[in-house]
């Protein structure tokens, strides 16, 4: 049963145009984290919401944005990709707001720049 | 920024043998966490242990923590192929509730 989902798990765009990543949680958890990854790299966070509330990584790139509609759903926008981009994008949600607790992870999706 | 620094960076083992690997971190923690992941596939959480605990156990793994030498292992006992993964620790700061994960070991277990 999984309990977060991550869609695509594989996204080939082009060099510049505009890339949606999704991800859900049937966990209903507050915070919903979305990290990259590059290869043999260890994830990066990219930014995360306590609830509603949005917290940007200082030094994520402005191309990078995020959208949380509801509890369950988060979205990750990538307005123009460029070739460094090219990464593992990894959901992941935990329960606890004081400190953080154990994550659950999607299983990530893969996105390919051309 | 990353917080946590895995040694060694990878381990190639004998099915049977155990696997020990560490992780070394740079300031006050509220805990540490040790993922896996497969190739391709999402990290999933192994174990959770607090800066009040020195050792914990579940099943093969056993991980100590040393919060004066900011260090901790992770010990995987009696080696499956089926162990055959990057090993993540991460660490969550004191006063901040975000997870900064390490590098990772990649592990390889030969049959």
């Amino acid at each position: 049963d999984a309990m977060v989902i991550q869609n695509p798990r594989y996204q080939v765009t082009q060099f510049g145009k505009p890339v949606t990543l999704s991800c859900s949680q049937t966990l209903n958890h507050n915070v919903m984290y979305w990290y990259q990854q590059k290869s043999s790299q260890a994830p990066k966070l990219l930014f995360h919401y306590y609830d509603k509330d949005f917290n940007n990584e200082a030094d994520t790139p402005d191309n990078f944005q995020s959208r949380r509609p509801n509890t369950s759903f988060c979205f990750l926008d990538i307005r123009s990709p460029g070739l460094g981009d090219a990464a593992m994008y990894l959901c992941a949600t935990s329960r606890e707001g004081g400190y953080t607790g154990e994550l659950f992870f999607g299983e990530g999706s893969r996105l390919t720049v051309l | 920024s990353q917080q946590g620094e895995e040694d060694p960076q990878a381990l190639s083992i004998q099915e049977g043998e155990n696997a020990t690997m560490n992780c070394s971190y740079k300031t006050s923690i509220n805990n540490l966490q040790w993922y896996r992941q497969n190739s391709g596939r999402g990290l999933v959480h192994l174990i959770l242990i607090r800066s009040n605990e020195r050792e914990k156990h579940s099943g093969r793994l056993r991980v100590t923590l040393d919060t004066s030498k900011k260090s901790s292992s992770l010990l995987i006992t009696a080696s499956r192929a089926a162990d055959t993964a990057s090993y993540f620790c991460a660490t969550d700061l004191i006063n901040d509730y975000k997870l900064s994960f390490g590098a990772g070991t990649t592990v390889t277990v030969r049959a």
